[in-house]
């Protein structure tokens, strides 16, 4: 039973353009949300976080977004560029317990 | 400041085989935690510590033991190799409240 979902397991976008990650939750318990960035052969690393009680909350060209009568929080890219291809995992705090989602490959072509 | 290291980078093993995944960190973190990543399953929770002389298990748990003897170092041991165990393993740390957490570079496990 997957708590944390990111239903896209891939984004292609434009160099520019905004990317925009998904990520849908089940357990109300959550209170503070994560986006992780992650190259291949290195591990994941910290992008931005979100409070449950906030519904926005931005850093450079990142910008988290938080419904919570939805479940639902994105990640929007705003230029996207060629170093942001990664995989982006976002996670969910829960206690003393981070939940992942599996994670969505975005490729940005120039 | 090197942050959190893990060693080996990689690692072979027969089936039924034993071996110790190292991971330490230099930041004096409080709370640190194992996960294996498997393809389109992201990153599960195996065990996880709040600080020296504490450790609780994570959504995995089976198959893996872990102790917190110091601070800085947070071991994970593997009994008895599985295939199954076949994965990426990333250590991380951070502060007690899990505002942030810092990954190791992983280790690449393989159980033939």
């Amino acid at each position: 039973d997957q708590q944390v979902k990111q239903n896209s397991p891939s984004l292609s976008v434009q160099e520019g353009r905004i990317s925009i990650l998904n990520c849908d939750y089940t357990n109300s318990m959550f209170d503070y949300f994560l986006w992780y960035k992650k190259y291949p052969a290195e591990g994941p690393t910290f992008l931005i976080s979100i409070s449950s009680i906030k519904d926005k909350n931005e850093d450079g060209r990142f910008t988290v977004f938080l419904n919570k009568s939805a479940k639902h929080l994105s990640l929007h890219i705003v230029p996207s560029q060629p170093g942001d291809s990664a995989v982006y995992f976002c996670a969910a705090r829960y206690g003393n317990k981070l939940v992942f989602g599996a994670g969505t490959i975005l490729r940005v072509k120039s | 400041n090197a942050g959190v290291t893990q060693t080996p980078k990689f690692q072979v093993l027969k089936t039924g085989q034993s071996m110790t995944l190292q991971c330490a960190q230099d930041m004096n973190h409080e709370y640190m935690s194992w996960y294996r990543q498997d393809p389109g399953m992201g990153l599960r929770l195996i065990h996880y510590s709040v600080g020296a002389g504490i450790t609780d298990q994570g959504e995995v748990p089976n198959g893996y033991n872990v102790s917190r003897s110091t601070t800085e170092d947070f071991p994970l041991r593997l009994l008895s190799a599985a295939p199954s165990q076949t994965s990426v393993y990333f250590c991380a740390s951070s502060y007690r409240e899990l505002y942030e957490q810092y990954f190791g570079p992983g280790t690449r496990l393989t159980v033939t």
